[in-house]
């Protein structure tokens, strides 16, 4: 089946600094990866998204590259600010509207 | 656009009593609406599928009788969870598909505990 690998938080960074979470998904076919955010009191938000290998997701800074090669998604952010505090999600889909997720990696950015 | 609204965000009840959950779609119509689980430290597991005037589609090893889903109509979605016990404690979160680039649409979670 489907399964996701993310790393394990939580992340505590300074304002400015870089931001990498490592994710490795498993599936059987071509899935379609997402990095989902929430933030503190809300629902998740699609951060990125790449439907197939090579493909790179950016949003607000962030991005990330589908790597069919080693089967990851990795989330990166070359300058992160106190905004984006939040929980972090990969997660993979097959098409059918079932989203596999990733344990979530909690980041606090701190002044 | 294409908001969830999901009700209570916390919830501390006893053993023993059920507790529900809504998840109401405030400015489009939801026909599928997904339940999700999450453990500490683990993942957001699809708990089962809601489709508004038909029975629920639950993953395998949950317990239908226990995680009663209905979707009576196309901007409301229930989860009650029956005679709740400890380790039904857990987040509890919904998700319908959205048009556009998001694909899915979240409610902002529910913190069951129960004691």
């Amino acid at each position: 089946g489907n399964s996701v690998t993310q790393m394990e938080g939580p992340v505590t960074l300074s304002e400015e600094a870089f931001l990498t979470i490592n994710c490795t998904y498993t599936a059987t076919g071509y899935p379609s990866l997402f990095w989902y955010v929430q933030y503190p009191g809300e629902g998740l938000q699609l951060l990125l998204k790449a439907t197939k290998a090579d493909d790179k997701g950016s949003n607000k800074g962030f991005e990330a590259t589908y790597r069919k090669e080693t089967t990851s998604f990795h989330l990166e952010k070359g300058s992160v600010q106190v905004s984006d505090s939040a929980v972090y999600f990969c997660a993979l889909s097959e098409g059918d509207y079932k989203l596999s997720f990733g344990a979530g990696t909690t980041v606090t950015v701190r002044a | 656009g294409a908001v969830v609204s999901q009700h209570p965000s916390r919830v501390i009840c006893k053993s023993g009593t059920s507790v529900k959950i809504e998840c109401r779609s405030l400015d489009f119509q939801a026909t599928t609406m997904f339940w999700y689980r999450q453990f500490p430290k683990k993942s957001l597991m699809l708990m089962a599928t809601s489709n508004e005037g038909s029975k629920a589609t639950y993953e395998q090893g949950v317990e239908k009788d226990k995680f009663l889903i209905n979707h009576a109509s196309l901007t409301l979605s229930t989860l009650t969870v029956t005679s709740a016990h400890p380790e039904d404690s857990s987040f509890y979160i919904c998700s319908a598909p959205a048009t556009g680039e998001r694909g899915y649409t979240f409610g902002s979670g529910t913190r069951l505990t129960v004691v």
